[in-house]
């Protein structure tokens, strides 16, 4: 059984720039939830997507964005970025959204904006 | 403002004594609450969970404690091991929220040989 990955590992943008991030989720879940990590900081839910539709969604502004596909892959995106969007980028996939659903992290992606 | 919090940024215990990591929340929604492990350059990992209908919970060497009326909880690790020293996070979760997490900000725990 695969777990979850995502890529780049690290990737350096600068201010203003656009960003992609992948995600590609255990066998079988149909649910991904993307968190921010600042240093020093616990995870900070972003969003969450449950078949294809964002299923709920933290306090982060519009310009953060994402997409899951029909094989459960998916993307973040972010738009105009700040020098604060610096951050360790986590998803996790689950099999459904309900409360004890275990999620499993990826590695994350660290996004440093210069 | 921070709903969960994790006041202790670090902690240092001798291999084969008990730790304890603590954790305190401030949304009365919160009923299920979850400790997750993170190594560097790997995502967190669960560890243990406990729902609001409980006060305990134990797997092996982790036990977890919530006490609902002071919206605090703990972990305790018996006995410590070198291999445990990690970051720890506390999570919770809301019944209508399925299991989008809000995290404290972790602690630091190094287990000494």
């Amino acid at each position: 059984e695969t777990g979850v990955t995502q890529s780049p590992t690290h990737l350096i943008k600068t201010r203003g720039q656009q960003v992609t991030l992948r995600c590609s989720s255990q066998s079988g879940h149909n649910t991904v939830s993307w968190y921010q990590q600042a240093l020093g900081q616990g995870p900070q839910f972003i969003f969450q997507y449950y078949r294809e539709e964002e299923n709920g969604r933290g306090n982060f502004p519009p310009r953060f964005s994402g997409l899951q596909f029909p094989n459960y892959s998916s993307e973040l995106n972010v738009n105009a970025l700040e020098l604060d969007d610096s951050a360790l980028y986590l998803c996790a996939s689950s099999l459904e959204t309900g409360l004890n659903n275990e999620q499993f992290f990826g590695p994350g992606t660290r996004l440093t904006v210069l | 403002d921070q709903q969960v919090k994790q006041n202790s940024p670090s902690l240092s215990v001798q291999e084969g004594r008990i730790s304890i990591l603590n954790c305190d929340y401030t949304n009365s929604m919160f009923d299920y609450f979850l400790w997750y492990k993170k190594y560097p350059a790997e995502g967190p990992t669960f560890l243990i969970s406990i729902s609001s209908i409980k006060d305990k919970n134990e797997d092996g060497r982790f036990t977890v404690f919530l006490n609902k009326s002071a919206k605090h909880l703990s972990l305790h690790i018996v006995p410590s091991q070198p291999g445990d020293s990690a970051v720890y996070f506390c999570a919770a979760s809301a019944n209508n929220a399925g299991n989008m997490l809000t995290f404290g900000g972790g602690t630091r725990l190094m287990v000494k040989p």
